[in-house]
């Protein structure tokens, strides 16, 4: 059954710290892997997308890494801001025939207090 | 604003009605998704529509219908509903099937069922 699992459940920094989320999968084949963040009562907005042979890729503040062998990635943040407040969501792609069923992890919840 | 809309913004009803849940992709955009995102289960696939015809269903009840009109505008009908259906339902829009489309959200719709 493809999973994708994400912790810290939940993290609360100050800020202007860095933090980094991480994000395991099961999926295979794999395809892409996406990291969503989700304001409260929002819907996601996509922040980055890795395929296979990618190894990072970055969106401002926010950088994502991919190693596809161990099935890993994390999104880092680095000086976060109050606007950073948010769930942050992993989601991963299967290669597999004509269908296309993402699985999606359940979020990390981020609180960035000043 | 993700150009994705979705109505009505909240709905409240009681257990054993039905409801549906429109939403109207970007413009240009040919496919539609819907989700479900209970507090427990974290954002759920239910089902993709591609210019109109069904292309991938993923954990979608069979008291849970949807189609797509000629308009690309499309409509998730929920049936004989259950308290356990409460969520926010969100549907999300891309430029085609592919799986590495992106998908833009719509702000969700809050169902309530009491």
């Amino acid at each position: 059954k493809n999973q994708v699992e994400q912790s810290p459940q939940s993290l609360i920094i100050l800020e202007g710290k860095n933090c980094t989320l991480q994000c395991n999968y099961t999926v295979s084949p794999f395809s892409n892997l996406r990291w969503y963040k989700q304001d409260t009562g929002r819907g996601p907005v996509s922040l980055t997308i890795m395929t296979f042979s990618e190894n990072t890729k970055s969106n401002g503040r926010y950088t994502a890494t991919l190693d596809a062998d161990t099935k890993q990635s994390s999104l880092h943040i680095t000086a976060s801001q109050l606007s950073d407040s948010a769930s942050y969501i992993c989601v991963v792609s299967p290669s597999s025939g004509g269908s296309y069923i993402p699985t999606f992890g359940r979020g990390t919840s981020l609180i960035v207090h000043p | 604003d993700s150009g994705v809309t979705q109505t009505p913004k909240h709905l409240i009803t009681a257990t054993g009605q039905r409801v549906t849940l429109r939403c109207s992709p970007r413009s240009g955009d040919l496919s539609v998704y819907w989700y479900q995102q209970s507090l427990d289960q974290g954002l759920q696939f239910l089902i993709q529509y591609y210019n109109g015809e069904e292309r991938a269903k993923g954990n979608i009840l069979e008291r849970f219908s949807a189609q797509q009109f000629p308009d690309l505008h499309s409509e998730l009908n929920l049936s004989s509903l259950e308290l356990g259906d409460s969520a926010l339902y969100f549907c999300a829009s891309s430029s085609a099937s592919g799986r590495n489309n992106e998908q833009f959200f719509g702000p969700g719709t809050r169902l309530t069922v009491l």
